[in-house]
């Protein structure tokens, strides 16, 4: 068990709709970096806060927005959800801004329909 | 940018050494990294590398050469449980781990 917590662990969903994937940090953790991963792609870096702020965009689609608030718990927003955004969302914690060990949650798998 | 390249797969036997290889191009580099991904499951942190050489930790080593863009996983005495992908990510000047695509390690008997 990393200490990362990711709700839900699954979600099925029709194209159109919009879904919040939620992540709780290790305790202490400050930064919280979401990944997408899907079969062909890999882990791909979508966003990073730290300490409330964002830090660091990747890939991220502009349907795709985030946030984390002042308990520092995250949401990703996912809108307007196309057949191509079904995968596993990952939410990954560290201390510090600069990123020593990630640790990982156990992911949110999105099916899109 | 940055570029991480690793095999897509590797198959290896019970009791067997593989390396898995990984090269990379960054702008800035502060440090690679190894994961394990069981199939369905988080990635979890194998090994660290910021400076040259080989860092040995049990059955499993790594090895980093700044100057080449290069780095392997070492995996000694394989054990079917060994069967997972395995992650080869680079810290750049960013704030974010990028990594590559995984290497897909199947062990047999």
């Amino acid at each position: 068990d990393s200490g990362v917590t990711q709700t839900p662990k699954h979600l099925i969903t029709a194209t159109g709709q919009r879904v919040t994937l939620r992540c709780s940090p290790r305790s202490g953790d400050l930064s919280v970096y979401w990944y997408q991963q899907s079969l062909d792609q890999g882990l791909q870096f979508l966003i990073h806060y730290y300490n409330g702020e964002e830090r660091a965009k990747g890939n991220i689609l502009e349907r795709f927005s985030a946030q984390q608030f002042p308990d520092l718990h995250s949401e990703l927003n996912l809108s307007s959800l196309e057949l191509g955004d079904s995968a596993l969302y990952f939410c990954a914690s560290s201390v510090g801004e600069r990123p020593g060990e990630l640790f990982f949650g156990e992911g949110s798998r999105l099916t899109v329909l | 940018g940055q570029n991480i390249d690793q095999p897509t797969e590797m198959t290896a036997t019970e009791g067997a050494i593989v390396q898995i290889n990984c090269t990379y191009q960054t702008s800035g580099f502060n440090g690679l990294f190894w994961y394990q991904q069981h199939a369905g499951e988080a990635p979890t942190f194998l090994s660290y590398n910021v400076l040259d050489g080989l860092e040995e930790k049990g059955r499993f080593s790594s090895f980093l050469s700044r100057s080449k863009g290069y780095s392997y996983l070492l995996l000694k005495e394989l054990q079917m449980k060994d069967s997972a992908s395995y992650l080869c990510a680079v810290r750049g000047t960013g704030t974010a781990l990028i990594f590559g695509k995984g290497t897909t390690l199947s062990v047999s008997s």
